[in-house]
């Protein structure tokens, strides 16, 4: 089944704190799994990407982790800022194709200073 | 800046009357995507066109339908708005061919039904 299933739905942090977001899948046809953020009011951007022969991947302040035999993979935001406060969603590349993307329902993060 | 840029922004209309959204790129991507944004829920693809190939999702409704006349160019039709259809649409653009590209989105319009 094509599904991504996205947890917390919501999550509040502290200035400062690691923000934690899970994805999980059950398709084994998914070749690449990108994060996208978006801020209210515009469409997602990307924010990073990760295939599934690498188990992690890091840009700045932002990590993914990749479990390919759990079927699960996350997104680590370190030292988060109120400046991240938007929603997250994982995704999931259907292989072969046309670059069809299975989105996760999202998380929306709050960063409190 | 190359970019994808839709319009309106912002787009009332009333319930049962055809209603038009464009999108346009100046990026040169072959792929064009369209898709649905319910209120705190996940992008959902409609469609897309892979050049001037249309691909229509399994489950898209036949009340939404979509027009390319252009590589720049795309736009949705949607027949008879119901109050259902009330969401952000989302455009979004890629290169097409061999190996992942990414997909770029432009702002959104937000539909209303009344």
């Amino acid at each position: 089944q094509q599904q991504v299933k996205q947890s917390p739905q919501s999550l509040i942090v502290q200035k400062g704190g690691i923000s934690i977001i899970n994805c999980a899948y059950e398709n084994t046809a998914f070749d690449y799994f990108p994060w996208y953020q978006q801020f209210p009011g515009k469409g997602p951007a990307l924010l990073i990407a990760i295939r599934p022969d690498v188990s992690e991947k890091k840009e700045g302040r932002f990590t993914i982790s990749f479990n390919k035999s759990a079927k699960q993979f996350s997104l680590h935001i370190m030292d988060s800022q109120p400046g991240d406060s938007a929603t997250y969603f994982c995704a999931a590349r259907v292989s072969g194709g046309y670059n069809k993307l299975i989105f996760g329902a999202g998380t929306r993060l709050a960063v409190h200073p | 800046d190359a970019m994808v840029i839709q319009n309106p922004r912002y787009q009332v209309t009333q319930f049962g009357k055809p209603v038009t959204l464009s999108c346009s790129q100046t990026l040169n991507h072959n792929v064009m995507y369209w898709y649905q944004q319910k209120s705190s829920q996940a992008p959902k693809l409609l469609f897309h066109y892979y050049d001037k190939d249309f691909n229509n999702e399994a489950d898209t409704p036949d009340n939404f339908q979509s027009r390319r006349p252009n590589t720049s160019f795309c736009f949705l039709d949607i027949r008879s708005p119901g109050l259902g259809d009330a969401a952000m649409y989302l455009c979004a653009t890629s290169l097409g061919g061999q190996g992942v590209h990414e997909q770029y989105f432009g702002p959104g319009t937000r539909l209303t039904v009344t």
